[in-house]
């Protein structure tokens, strides 16, 4: 069974930038599209980009200035960086498969955006 | 303000059938491009309950089922339950962009 697991600081000051990482366990990260999708609190859901396990990706048109989406095969993992951080981007951060009909999610978590 | 509107709130008793809309525009749905639904339940992570327009994954129950016509999807929920009590958001897409609804409350009276 797939599982996903994010990880990375839970507070993160204004004007920095936001570092999460997703890991991947019990199936590979190849032949894979991988998500970031964030909610903020009492929100709704936000896509934020997506990246193909060879490293293409595709974001958000409106987070695109300030997202990186990367891919570590080899450690199956992938990774999100928000840069220039403020307190609307405080939010439960979910990974997932896919990016469309995603069927696996991790349990999201949550980045707080204050100084 | 979401590109797939959704009605923000709906409610049925137990026992009834219930119907949550997702409209877009001919740019998303109308396009062609499939829709799926979401279920999230409260503190928890969103879970997939139909993919590619009406299809349920193994495990969800056949009591929910989705339909898309036009610029406009819907999710079906008959037989309701308590446990049903949730929010649920549809999912599109534009182009090579993904698209969000902006939530539906289901209230089971």
């Amino acid at each position: 069974q797939v599982q996903l697991q994010e990880s990375g600081p839970g507070l993160v000051k204004p004007s920095e930038t936001l570092s999460l990482t997703c890991t991947v366990s019990g199936g590979s990260i190849n032949n894979y599209y991988w998500s970031w999708i964030r909610q903020p609190p009492g929100k709704g859901l936000e896509w934020i980009g997506y990246i193909y396990s060879s490293g293409s990706t595709n974001y958000n048109p409106s987070l695109k200035s300030r997202v990186t989406i990367s891919v570590d095969t080899s450690k199956n993992q992938f990774s999100l960086k928000l840069s220039s951080v403020t307190a609307a981007d405080t939010a439960v951060y979910y990974c997932t498969r896919g990016y469309g009909g995603h069927g696996y999610w991790g349990q999201g978590t949550l980045v707080t955006v204050s100084s | 303000q979401s590109v797939l509107t959704q009605p923000p709130s709906v409610s049925g008793a137990p026992g009834q059938r219930v119907t949550i809309s997702c409209t877009g525009s001919s740019s998303n749905i109308g396009a062609g491009y499939d829709v799926h639904w979401y279920q999230q339940l409260p503190g928890t992570a969103p879970k997939l309950l139909i993919y590619g327009n009406s299809n349920r994954p193994s495990g969800v129950p056949d009591r929910f089922s989705g339909s898309k016509s036009g610029t406009s999807a819907s999710l079906a929920i008959s037989g309701l339950q308590a446990e049903d009590e949730a929010d649920y958001y549809c999912q599109s897409y534009d182009s090579s962009f993904v698209l969000f609804g902006g939530g539906t409350k289901l209230t089971v009276l």
